[in-house]
Protein backbone atom coordinates (compact mmCIF):
# COMPACT_ATOMS: atom_id res chain seq x y z
CA UNK A 1 0.00 0.00 0.00
CA UNK A 2 3.06 2.72 -0.94
CA UNK A 3 4.05 2.85 2.65
CA UNK A 4 0.66 4.05 3.97
CA UNK A 5 -1.00 3.10 7.41
CA UNK A 6 -4.61 4.07 8.57
CA UNK A 7 -5.83 3.32 12.23
CA UNK A 8 -7.96 2.04 13.57
CA UNK A 9 -9.08 -0.15 10.77
CA UNK A 10 -12.17 -1.24 12.07
CA UNK A 11 -14.34 0.62 14.63
CA UNK A 12 -17.98 1.02 15.82
CA UNK A 13 -18.82 4.08 17.76
CA UNK A 14 -22.25 5.19 18.70
CA UNK A 15 -24.08 8.44 17.23
CA UNK A 16 -22.29 11.45 19.26
CA UNK A 17 -19.31 10.19 19.43
CA UNK A 18 -16.32 12.35 18.28
CA UNK A 19 -14.54 10.01 15.99
CA UNK A 20 -10.49 10.46 14.66
CA UNK A 21 -9.00 8.37 11.86
CA UNK A 22 -5.42 8.40 11.38
CA UNK A 23 -3.48 8.24 8.29
CA UNK A 24 0.24 7.77 8.13
CA UNK A 25 2.62 7.77 5.27
CA UNK A 26 6.34 7.29 5.07
CA UNK A 27 7.07 8.53 1.39
CA UNK A 28 6.90 11.79 2.02
CA UNK A 29 4.55 12.94 0.02
CA UNK A 30 2.87 16.19 -0.50
CA UNK A 31 -0.47 15.85 -1.12
CA UNK A 32 -2.98 13.63 1.75
CA UNK A 33 -6.37 13.38 0.66
CA UNK A 34 -9.50 11.98 2.62
CA UNK A 35 -12.13 9.91 0.91
CA UNK A 36 -15.32 7.88 1.89
CA UNK A 37 -16.58 4.93 -0.32
CA UNK A 38 -20.44 3.98 -0.22
CA UNK A 39 -22.08 1.79 -2.26
CA UNK A 40 -23.64 3.34 -6.02
CA UNK A 41 -21.44 6.63 -5.33
CA UNK A 42 -17.86 5.36 -5.82
CA UNK A 43 -15.39 7.39 -3.86
CA UNK A 44 -16.28 11.07 -2.39
CA UNK A 45 -13.40 13.66 -1.53
CA UNK A 46 -14.39 14.88 2.49
CA UNK A 47 -11.39 17.04 2.61
CA UNK A 48 -7.58 17.10 1.24
CA UNK A 49 -3.95 18.87 2.28
CA UNK A 50 -1.02 20.75 0.17
CA UNK A 51 1.20 20.45 2.68
CA UNK A 52 1.60 21.15 6.44
CA UNK A 53 -0.95 22.57 7.68
CA UNK A 54 -2.86 23.66 4.58
CA UNK A 55 -5.85 21.92 3.49
CA UNK A 56 -9.07 22.46 1.79
CA UNK A 57 -12.38 21.12 1.89
CA UNK A 58 -13.95 18.58 -0.67
CA UNK A 59 -17.52 17.91 -1.89
CA UNK A 60 -18.61 15.74 0.97
CA UNK A 61 -16.69 18.01 4.03
CA UNK A 62 -20.03 18.63 6.42
CA UNK A 63 -19.39 17.06 9.42
CA UNK A 64 -16.33 16.74 8.85
CA UNK A 65 -12.51 18.16 9.92
CA UNK A 66 -9.11 17.68 8.94
CA UNK A 67 -5.65 18.79 10.52
CA UNK A 68 -1.85 18.03 9.61
CA UNK A 69 0.68 18.86 11.82
CA UNK A 70 3.40 17.05 10.45
CA UNK A 71 4.10 15.92 6.63
CA UNK A 72 3.24 12.27 7.40
CA UNK A 73 0.38 12.58 9.36
CA UNK A 74 -3.58 13.43 8.21
CA UNK A 75 -6.21 13.02 10.70
CA UNK A 76 -9.76 13.06 9.80
CA UNK A 77 -12.44 13.81 12.79
CA UNK A 78 -15.97 13.27 12.77
CA UNK A 79 -16.65 16.12 15.89
CA UNK A 80 -20.37 14.37 16.98
CA UNK A 81 -21.01 10.96 14.47
CA UNK A 82 -23.82 10.19 12.84
CA UNK A 83 -25.65 7.12 11.10
CA UNK A 84 -24.91 8.68 7.67
CA UNK A 85 -21.45 8.93 8.61
CA UNK A 86 -20.83 4.91 8.62
CA UNK A 87 -18.53 3.97 5.63
CA UNK A 88 -15.01 2.59 4.68
CA UNK A 89 -12.86 5.86 4.50
CA UNK A 90 -9.45 5.90 2.75
CA UNK A 91 -6.56 7.52 2.74
CA UNK A 92 -4.46 8.83 0.01
CA UNK A 93 -1.60 10.22 -0.81
CA UNK A 94 0.26 11.69 -3.94
CA UNK A 95 2.76 14.29 -5.16
CA UNK A 96 6.19 12.80 -4.76
CA UNK A 97 7.75 13.22 -7.87
CA UNK A 98 5.41 16.11 -9.43
CA UNK A 99 2.66 13.03 -10.67
CA UNK A 100 -0.94 12.96 -10.46
CA UNK A 101 -1.08 9.20 -9.45
CA UNK A 102 -2.94 8.90 -6.02
CA UNK A 103 -1.53 5.87 -3.72
CA UNK A 104 -4.57 4.82 -1.83
CA UNK A 105 -4.56 3.22 2.44
CA UNK A 106 -6.17 -0.10 3.17
CA UNK A 107 -8.94 1.60 4.84
CA UNK A 108 -11.37 2.12 7.62
CA UNK A 109 -14.68 0.19 8.39
CA UNK A 110 -16.36 2.77 10.31
CA UNK A 111 -19.91 2.38 11.98
CA UNK A 112 -21.86 4.50 13.73
CA UNK A 113 -25.14 2.60 15.34
CA UNK B 1 -18.96 19.91 -14.16
CA UNK B 2 -17.24 18.06 -12.51
CA UNK B 3 -18.42 14.97 -12.60
CA UNK B 4 -18.30 11.59 -14.18
CA UNK B 5 -20.21 9.17 -15.09
CA UNK B 6 -19.55 5.36 -15.21
CA UNK B 7 -21.25 2.72 -16.80
CA UNK B 8 -22.24 -0.49 -16.21
CA UNK B 9 -22.78 -0.52 -12.50
CA UNK B 10 -22.18 -4.69 -12.82
CA UNK B 11 -21.16 -6.57 -15.27
CA UNK B 12 -20.46 -10.11 -16.10
CA UNK B 13 -18.00 -11.93 -18.52
CA UNK B 14 -16.85 -15.09 -19.38
CA UNK B 15 -13.13 -15.95 -19.08
CA UNK B 16 -11.46 -15.25 -22.28
CA UNK B 17 -14.06 -12.50 -23.15
CA UNK B 18 -13.87 -8.73 -23.74
CA UNK B 19 -14.68 -6.35 -20.22
CA UNK B 20 -15.73 -2.97 -21.25
CA UNK B 21 -16.10 -0.12 -19.21
CA UNK B 22 -16.96 2.97 -20.25
CA UNK B 23 -17.17 6.70 -18.62
CA UNK B 24 -18.17 10.10 -19.56
CA UNK B 25 -16.67 13.22 -17.87
CA UNK B 26 -18.26 17.09 -18.39
CA UNK B 27 -15.21 19.25 -17.48
CA UNK B 28 -13.48 20.34 -20.68
CA UNK B 29 -10.35 21.26 -17.99
CA UNK B 30 -9.83 17.67 -17.18
CA UNK B 31 -6.23 16.40 -18.30
CA UNK B 32 -5.07 13.06 -16.47
CA UNK B 33 -8.00 9.78 -16.60
CA UNK B 34 -6.81 7.30 -14.88
CA UNK B 35 -8.30 3.51 -13.73
CA UNK B 36 -8.06 2.17 -10.23
CA UNK B 37 -8.88 -1.47 -9.69
CA UNK B 38 -10.24 -2.12 -6.11
CA UNK B 39 -10.40 -5.99 -4.81
CA UNK B 40 -12.07 -6.69 -1.67
CA UNK B 41 -11.26 -5.13 1.45
CA UNK B 42 -8.40 -3.12 -0.25
CA UNK B 43 -8.15 0.18 -1.02
CA UNK B 44 -8.13 1.18 -5.01
CA UNK B 45 -4.93 1.16 -7.02
CA UNK B 46 -3.45 2.58 -9.89
CA UNK B 47 -4.65 0.26 -13.28
CA UNK B 48 -3.52 2.51 -16.01
CA UNK B 49 -4.08 6.32 -17.32
CA UNK B 50 -4.12 8.29 -20.08
CA UNK B 51 -3.86 12.32 -21.17
CA UNK B 52 -6.11 13.55 -23.87
CA UNK B 53 -2.93 13.84 -26.38
CA UNK B 54 -3.61 10.35 -27.43
CA UNK B 55 -6.26 8.85 -28.33
CA UNK B 56 -5.53 4.77 -27.10
CA UNK B 57 -3.32 3.79 -24.38
CA UNK B 58 -2.48 0.00 -24.13
CA UNK B 59 -0.32 -1.84 -20.95
CA UNK B 60 -0.58 -5.66 -21.43
CA UNK B 61 -4.58 -7.25 -21.33
CA UNK B 62 -5.60 -3.35 -20.20
CA UNK B 63 -6.02 -0.80 -23.05
CA UNK B 64 -7.77 2.93 -22.31
CA UNK B 65 -9.41 4.26 -25.34
CA UNK B 66 -9.98 8.04 -25.37
CA UNK B 67 -12.63 10.43 -27.39
CA UNK B 68 -11.70 13.72 -26.39
CA UNK B 69 -14.71 15.44 -28.42
CA UNK B 70 -17.29 13.13 -27.65
CA UNK B 71 -15.79 13.53 -23.53
CA UNK B 72 -15.77 9.67 -23.01
CA UNK B 73 -13.10 7.56 -22.25
CA UNK B 74 -13.73 3.41 -21.35
CA UNK B 75 -11.41 0.37 -20.03
CA UNK B 76 -10.70 -2.65 -22.04
CA UNK B 77 -9.89 -5.74 -20.70
CA UNK B 78 -8.97 -8.46 -23.28
CA UNK B 79 -9.12 -12.19 -22.69
CA UNK B 80 -10.33 -11.43 -19.28
CA UNK B 81 -9.30 -13.92 -15.94
CA UNK B 82 -11.23 -14.62 -12.92
CA UNK B 83 -8.15 -12.85 -11.21
CA UNK B 84 -9.91 -9.64 -12.88
CA UNK B 85 -13.02 -9.68 -10.81
CA UNK B 86 -12.90 -6.75 -9.16
CA UNK B 87 -14.57 -2.94 -8.67
CA UNK B 88 -13.03 -0.96 -11.06
CA UNK B 89 -13.33 2.98 -10.85
CA UNK B 90 -12.54 5.81 -13.98
CA UNK B 91 -11.45 9.07 -12.69
CA UNK B 92 -10.74 12.57 -13.79
CA UNK B 93 -8.49 15.24 -12.50
CA UNK B 94 -7.12 18.41 -13.66
CA UNK B 95 -3.48 19.34 -12.38
CA UNK B 96 -1.03 17.71 -10.12
CA UNK B 97 -2.36 17.53 -6.89
CA UNK B 98 -5.37 18.80 -7.58
CA UNK B 99 -8.50 16.39 -6.57
CA UNK B 100 -9.58 13.32 -8.44
CA UNK B 101 -13.08 12.87 -9.48
CA UNK B 102 -14.28 9.36 -9.53
CA UNK B 103 -16.96 7.19 -11.49
CA UNK B 104 -19.17 5.55 -9.45
CA UNK B 105 -17.85 2.16 -9.70
CA UNK B 106 -18.19 -1.19 -12.07
CA UNK B 107 -18.42 -4.44 -10.69
CA UNK B 108 -16.66 -6.81 -12.94
CA UNK B 109 -17.09 -10.79 -12.40
CA UNK B 110 -15.38 -13.11 -14.35
CA UNK B 111 -16.60 -16.72 -14.49
CA UNK B 112 -14.40 -19.61 -14.74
Amino acid sequence: DAGITQSPRHKVTETGTPVTLRCHQTENHRYMYWYRQDPGHGLRLIHYSYGVKDTDKGEVSDGYSVSRSKTEDFLLTLESATSSQTSVYFCAISGRQGGNEQFFGPGTRLTVL
Amino acid sequence: QQQVKQSPQSLIVQKGGISIINCAYENTAFDYFPWYQQFPGKGPALLIAIRPDVSEKKEGRFTISFNKSAKQFSLHIMDSQPGDSATYFCAATKVIGSRLTFGEGTQLTVNP
